[in-house]
């Protein structure tokens, strides 16, 4: 059964930093991976999708890079800022399309 | 602009009594989807349907009802028989392509406290 792990589950840094935040998955048999940013008490908006076939993806700022025979993702954010400050979820494709869900890193930017 | 809009944002219900969730999407997608969130829970998917008057049980499908009676409505149903139901229900919609799928689009969500 494919679990989806985010490690930490919460991480607060100076604004202008460089970060990466994780996410881990047991089964490599996935369609894509996708990052997620909510904000409080919101719904989610889509960041970034890698497809299976893909080691990485840019939008901006972030990047996302995606190991399938290792399981891992990490999405990178340069230069943080303070609006930068949210929960980020990965969720990964199953074979039948649903997605896996991990259960997020809550990301703080102290000015 | 097209987008998912849930409504009311804000739901209270005493227990025992049934409620209705509703989603509506101008975005022209086949699929959508309902999910629940719990603090420190990933999204977990309660229905879900690709196409107008079909729809597939999720992961926690008991004690939620839907319908998909038109392509831009998926309203949720939470029942007396749901155990635990005070949670933040998202709904989500996109495209599903063959052999892969696009990106999801979320509404703001509804946050149910049931008393």
């Amino acid at each position: 059964k494919q679990e989806v792990t985010q490690i930490p589950a919460a991480l607060s840094v100076p604004e202008g930093e460089n970060l990466v935040l994780n996410c881990s998955f047991t089964d490599s048999a996935i369609y894509n991976l996708q990052w997620f940013r909510q904000d409080p008490g919101k719904g989610l908006t889509s960041l970034l999708l890698i497809q299976s076939s893909q080691r990485e993806q840019t939008s901006g700022r972030l990047n996302a890079s995606l190991d399938k025979s290792s399981g891992r993702s990490t999405l990178y954010i340069a230069a943080s800022q303070p609006g930068d400050s949210a929960t980020y979820l990965c969720a990964v494709s199953a074979p039948n399309y649903q997605l896996i869900w991990g259960a997020g890193t809550k990301l703080i930017i102290k000015p | 602009d097209g987008g998912i809009t849930q409504s009311p944002k804000y739901l209270f219900r005493k227990e025992g009594q049934n409620v209705t969730l509703s989603c509506e999407q101008n975005l022209n997608h086949d699929a959508m989807y309902w999910y629940r969130q719990d603090p420190g829970q990933g999204l977990r998917l309660i229905y879900y349907s690709q196409i107008v008057n079909d729809f597939q049980k999720g992961d926690i499908a008991e004690g939620y009802s839907v319908s998909r009676e038109k392509k831009e409505s998926f309203p949720l149903t939470v029942t007396s028989a749901q155990k635990n139901p005070t949670a933040f229900y998202l709904c989500a919609s996109n495209i599903v392509w063959t052999g892969d799928n696009s990106p999801l689009h979320f509404g703001n969500g509804t946050r149910l406290t049931v008393t």
